[in-house]
């Protein structure tokens, strides 16, 4: 299984609520990755996990909030964001570790913030 | 610093034809990864090719070469026999040893014309 998987595909929120992205991946990687997207920019680095431990956060706004259940679950928690959070979120992994690691991602999730 | 460079930001090809796409980068570390990724308009982020700074030959695969000049530090890609399916968004990404950070260049968007 070289898959990453990311739900939901689409999910608009108001700037009050309070959703989750969720990532999963079940390749044994022990690392894994939270990025942002705009249109016709490359993707954004957020947060990074190693072994299930926060190891990079890129100064990402607290409306931003990440979270590591197990080794194959990675969450986003949303609240309180804003219109300008509209983006596409995508989810990686990779091996931890090893030298070069490529990352495998997930198809993303299209946020919009109304 | 680590800096990745694409000056193309849009690239036109005829089916069936070979193209290259442009990448250069900039660091002082000796031991580094260079990575392409595709992007079709669905959002993946699909890995295509990997080549390691000591790598002493350029890395294949498939439809898909590297032309690996450490001395010029580029890293361009090569697709040859272009298909409609090639079009899309392509990242050249370089990483650190053992460090789970890309440095992602802006992308260069490949249009195949039938």
């Amino acid at each position: 299984d070289t898959e990453v998987t990311q739900t939901p595909k689409h999910l608009v929120m108001g700037m009050t609520n309070k959703k989750s992205l969720k990532c999963e991946q079940h390749m044994g990687h022990r690392a894994m990755y939270w990025y942002k997207q705009k249109a016709k920019k490359p993707p954004e680095l957020m947060f990074v996990y190693s072994y299930e431990k926060l190891s990079i956060n890129e100064s990402v706004p607290s409306r931003f909030s990440p979270e590591c259940p197990n080794s194959s679950l990675l969450n986003l928690h949303l609240h309180a964001l804003q219109p300008e959070d509209s983006a596409l979120y995508l989810c990686a992994s990779s091996q931890e570790g090893q030298g070069y690691n490529e990352q495998f991602f997930g198809p993303g999730t299209r946020l919009t913030v109304l | 610093a680590q800096k990745i460079t694409q000056t193309q930001p849009g690239m036109f090809v005829q089916e069936k034809e070979a193209v290259t796409l442009d990448c250069t980068y900039d660091t002082s570390d000796p031991s580094y990864g260079l990575f392409w990724y595709k992007q079709p308009s669905s959002g993946e982020m699909i890995f295509l090719i990997y080549q390691g700074s000591y790598d002493q030959q350029n890395a294949t695969e498939g439809r898909y070469s590297l032309n690996f000049q450490k001395a010029r530090k580029s890293a361009n890609l090569v697709i040859s026999a272009s298909q409609l399916g090639d079009s899309a968004m392509y990242f050249c990404a370089m990483s650190l040893y053992n460090f789970n950070k890309f440095y992602f260049g802006s992308g260069t968007k490949l249009n195949v014309k039938p």
